[in-house]
């Protein structure tokens, strides 16, 4: 199994582009989530979703947009890109889920990471 | 913030030594996770540990919690050069939100 892939690795963007990360994992997985890293703040949650069709806010959402329209695949959008969104960003998949009674609780198994720089 | 946060920031020590972690943290937590990361890697889940265990093991590894303080330390018995990482917490409430990391460097 693959995993978790993310896409691109390495991405330079200038200010007010926009882009999209992609994400995608094979092991059926309700629960995704979108992080980023930044020196000295550890992983902040952006993004995450519990389900396809379902997505919601983390710490850190203000710029990025997620969807989740199928269970594979969450993508992360920047629509307008600034220097602020500077950092390296993980995608995280995990077996959690609430949809069954008992809660389902799982580890996070992490992409490799994206490195955005955005001039 | 509802992020957590290891101590101490960076630890550095011989091999053949233990290695001790903290995190505090503040919100309410079903369980409490310890993950590490290599440089320029993903984060890989280590241990997990549930709100009514008080401590857990995993070869090399020792984890305890305690609810009431909201605290969690992470132990790494007779260290190896390839321990070298850093070491985060991340608590699972609602979601998963992580700490600051705590940067182990171990010296051959």
């Amino acid at each position: 199994n693959a995993g978790v892939t993310q896409t691109p690795k390495f991405q330079v963007l200038k200010t007010g582009q926009s882009m999209t990360l992609q994400c995608a994992q094979d092991m059926n997985h309700e629960y995704m989530s979108w992080y980023r890293q930044d020196p000295g703040m550890g992983l902040r949650l952006i993004h995450y979703s519990v389900g396809a069709g379902i997505t919601d806010q983390g710490e850190v959402p203000n710029g990025y947009n997620v969807s989740r329209s199928t269970t594979e695949d969450f993508p992360l959008r920047l629509l307008s890109a600034a220097p602020s969104q500077t950092s390296v960003y993980f995608c995280a998949s995990s077996p959690r889920t609430s949809f069954v009674s008992p809660p389902k609780t799982g580890e996070l198994f992490f992409g490799e990471g994206s490195r955005l720089t955005v001039l | 913030s509802q992020q957590g946060e290891e101590d101490p920031q960076a630890l550095s020590i011989q091999e053949g030594e233990n290695a001790t972690m903290n995190c505090s943290y503040k919100t309410s937590i079903n369980n409490l996770q310890w993950y590490r990361q290599n440089s320029g890697r993903g984060l890989v889940h280590l241990i997990l540990i549930r709100s009514n265990e008080r401590e857990k093991h995993s070869g090399r590894l020792r984890v305890t919690l305690d609810t009431s303080k909201k605290s969690s330390s992470l132990l790494i018995t007779a260290s190896r050069a390839a321990d070298t990482a850093s070491y985060f917490c991340a608590t699972d409430g609602n979601q998963f939100y992580f700490g600051t990391g705590t940067s182990l460097t171990v010296i051959p």
